[in-house]
C-alpha cells in the first residue's frame, strides 16, 4: 500500500526488555514523527526528524527511549529497559515536507501497541 | 505554550441526529494551524481538515461542516445526519509555525447508534 506502515501491530514485553519498533514512511516524505498515546489520550509528540536528521527530541520522556532514521526512510524507535509506564500506542506519522509543521499534512500509521507486563 | 482542550469525553447520538463537537486551543502564536482527526476502532487517524489562523471561513464538506472563531479560540465540528460509521474517536490538534509536531486534545468519543 501507499500509507505509513508500522511494525509489530502488537508487541508484548516483559519489564526489563528491550523493544524495537519500525517505522516505513510514505515514499519520498521527508518529515517523519514519532507519537506516544496512553489509553484515552490524544497522542503525544516524541520526536522528529527530517531525512536523517533527528531535529527535535524534546518530547522523549527518558534516555531509555532512543530514535533513528539512518538512510532518511525507515526509522527505528527503540526502548530500552522497557517499564510498564511505556505501554501505550506509538504511532509514527510522515509529511512531504519538512518547513514548518503545521502547514503539510500528517499522514499516520495505524500504531504498535506495546503491552509491558 | 500550545493547549487544546475537548471538554466532551463521550457522546452519544441516535442515527441521523446532528452532532456537535467542541475545541477549545491556546497559543500566543499569531500564525498556527488547527486540525481534525478521526480514529476508528482500526487505530490510524485519518485526516479531515486543516485550517490556518489567517483564514476564519467556515468549511462544509458532504455532511462534515466546521466553524473556526478566533474571538473564541474555538474550533468546532459538527456531523450532519450521523451515520453508524461515523464512530470513533474524534481529535483536534494544533500546530504552530515555530514547531514541528501536533498537539492534540484529549479526544471525544462518538457512537452513533442505529
Amino acid at each position: 500500500g501507499a500509507g505509513v506502515s508500522q511494525s509489530p501491530r502488537y508487541k508484548v514485553a516483559k519489564r526489563g526488555q528491550d523493544v524495537a519498533l519500525r517505522c516505513d514512511p510514505i515514499s519520498g516524505h521527508v518529515s517523519l514523527f514519532w507519537y506516544q498515546q496512553a489509553l484515552g489520550q490524544g497522542p503525544e509528540f516524541l520526536t522528529y526528524f527530517q531525512n536523517e536528521a533527528q531535529l527535535d527530541k524534546s518530547g522523549l520522556p527518558s534516555d531509555r527511549f532512543f530514535a533513528e532514521r539512518p538512510e532518511g526512510s525507515v526509522s527505528t524507535l527503540k526502548i530500552q529497559r522497557t517499564q510498564q509506564e511505556d505501554s501505550a500506542v506509538y504511532l509514527c506519522a510522515s509529511s512531504l515536507a519538512g518547513t514548518s509543521g503545521g502547514f503539510y499534512e500528517q499522514f499516520f500509521g495505524p500504531g504498535t501497541r506495546l503491552t509491558v507486563l | 505554550a500550545q493547549k487544546v482542550t475537548q471538554a466532551q469525553t463521550e457522546i452519544s447520538v441516535v442515527e441521523k441526529e446532528d452532532v456537535t463537537l467542541d475545541c477549545v486551543y491556546e497559543t500566543r502564536d499569531t500564525t498556527y494551524y488547527l486540525f481534525w482527526y478521526k480514529q476508528p476502532p482500526s487505530g490510524e487517524l485519518v485526516f479531515l481538515i486543516r485550517r490556518n489562523s489567517f483564514d476564519e471561513q467556515n468549511e462544509i464538506s458532504g455532511r462534515y461542516s466546521w466553524n473556526f472563531q478566533k474571538s473564541t479560540s474555538s474550533f468546532n465540528f459538527t456531523i450532519t445526519a450521523s451515520q453508524v460509521v461515523d464512530s470513533a474517536v474524534y481529535f483536534c490538534a494544533l500546530s504552530t509555525a515555530g514547531a514541528n509536531n501536533l498537539f492534540f486534545g484529549t479526544g471525544t468519543r462518538l457512537t452513533v447508534i442505529p
